[in-house]
């Protein structure tokens, strides 16, 4: 059980145009998911907090115009980045917060490349 | 608002060889903590979690840790590693009760050799 799954795995854009990031709760329901942004060989950095029917919360420094959350059912939040740039390549990872176990289970992230 | 310290960036270790990975958090309040590894490419994957009771916990893949509240350590250990346990840890905290965020150490970097 408890698992969270991410798509794309990878994705490869141009400069200028938007990627959308989706991320699934497959067993159970989350109200609460997270996305976050990690560089190579450091921690996770959280990005924005997504909660199911209302906007999303963005840490400090991240623009909310760039990075869209949207997190329409509770088992379903998008990330989408508008206009793409290279220094937005990254690997971004889901977690979906299970209210029952107490616990964050995080998909298997997505690696995005700007050109 | 809470953190973690990870003080190993890095612990190497032959196999079959005992280990610990320490962690020490600061919080104001009562937390939850965690073990998750990430392997190359990939997301977390939890490992063992403490929320309350037995202070003792034993995760996946025979690691446990150990909550001790007077030195507000959570640290991970394992009696004998293998080869497929290199990988990075990270330990996180986030306050008990709540549907808070986790807060993530920086991660200990466990490589394991012949």
């Amino acid at each position: 059980g408890a698992v969270v799954s991410q798509h794309p795995s990878w994705v490869i854009c141009k400069s200028g145009t938007s990627v959308k990031i989706e991320c699934r709760s497959l067993d159970f329901q989350a109200t609460t998911m997270f996305w976050y942004r990690q560089f190579p060989k450091q921690s996770l950095m959280l990005m924005a907090t997504s909660n199911e029917g209302s906007k999303a919360t963005y840490e400090q420094g991240v623009e909310k115009d760039k990075f869209l959350i949207n997190h329409a059912s509770l088992t379903l939040s998008t990330l989408t980045v508008t206009s793409a740039h290279p220094e937005d390549s990254s690997f971004y990872i889901c977690s979906a917060r299970d209210v029952i176990q107490e616990t964050q289970y995080f998909g298997p992230g997505t690696r995005l490349l700007v050109l | 608002a809470q953190s973690v310290t990870q003080l190993d960036s890095q612990v190497p270790v032959f196999e079959e060889a005992p280990v610990e990975l320490r962690c020490n958090y600061s919080s104001s309040v009562s937390v939850y903590l965690f073990w998750y590894v990430q392997y190359p490419n990939q997301g977390l994957q939890l490992l063992l979690k403490y929320l309350s009771g037995s202070t003792l916990v034993k995760g996946i893949n025979g690691f446990e840790a150990e909550f001790n509240k007077s030195q507000t350590s959570f640290h991970l250990r394992k009696p004998s590693v293998h080869i497929s346990d290199t990988a990075e840890y990270f330990c996180a905290v986030s306050e008990a009760g709540t549907a808070s965020k986790l807060t993530f150490g920086t991660g200990t970097r466990l490589q394991v050799t012949l």
